[in-house]
């Protein structure tokens, strides 16, 4: 199995940036892919094969990926936004894992 | 609509089975990898089991390898999840999740039901 290593919490203030950031070993030959929870709620995709968007989700959202670390980028950021932020991957072998969740908090 | 409903879950003590089901609608069904993915109370997300379109190929977390087996049934389209030696560390709510799959992309969760909580206690 491989990990996806992500910080418990990030928080800023509205309007300001978030970066919440995701690493692991796989990432250099994987694509990452970031999923938003809300509580209560199911996950959704915000960002697939590190920096696209799909349909309906906001151009403040955006991905990037460097080495081992892959980052979710939040321009602008809202109240609604708050959430957990989940990045996920693979090995190419049959395996799937996601990192342990960022709470992200608008101050 | 595009929507997955999952349902089967509730009670069940420790040792025992049970087997989760998940509707999926407004999507051709049998062209789409699907999955489980669970969430234990106030954790993270854990990727469970995936299945190939038309069941040929199936994948397993090393925590429920085993003891649970993926399975569908396109003509029905649905989806399931069998759940056997149930431990209490299996409880979690169980979403079910649409898998576009290739094997340069690596696989991802695009669409995802609302979840369905399996509870293992005595």
């Amino acid at each position: 199995s491989f990990e996806l290593t992500q910080p418990p919490s990030v928080s800023v203030s509205p309007g300001q940036t978030a970066r919440i950031t995701c690493s692991g070993d796989v990432l250099p030959n994987q694509y990452s892919f970031w999923y938003q929870q809300k509580p209560g709620l199911a996950p959704f995709l915000v960002i697939f094969k590190d920096n696209e968007r799909p349909s309906g989700i906001p151009d403040r959202f955006s991905g990037s990926s460097s080495g081992t670390t892959v980052t979710l980028t939040i321009t602008g950021v809202q109240a609604e936004d708050e959430g957990d932020y989940y990045c996920q991957s693979a090995d190419g072998s049959g395996s799937w894992m996601f990192g342990g969740g960022t709470k992200l908090t608008v101050l | 609509e595009v929507q997955l409903v999952e349902s089967g879950g509730g009670l069940v003590q420790p040792g025992g089975s049970l087997r989760v089901s998940c509707s999926a609608s407004g999507f051709i069904f049998r062209t789409y990898w699907m999955s489980w993915v669970r969430q234990a109370p106030g954790k993270g997300l854990e990727w469970v089991a995936n299945i190939k379109e038309d069941g040929t190929e199936k994948f397993y977390a090393g925590s429920v390898k085993g003891r649970f087996t993926i399975s569908r049934d396109n003509a029905k389209k649905s989806l399931y999840l069998q759940m056997n030696t149930l431990r209490a560390e299996d409880t979690a709510v169980y979403y079910c999740a649409r898998f576009p799959y290739a094997f340069l992309t690596g696989g991802y969760f695009d669409l995802w039901g609302r979840g369905t909580l399996v509870t293992v206690s005595s």
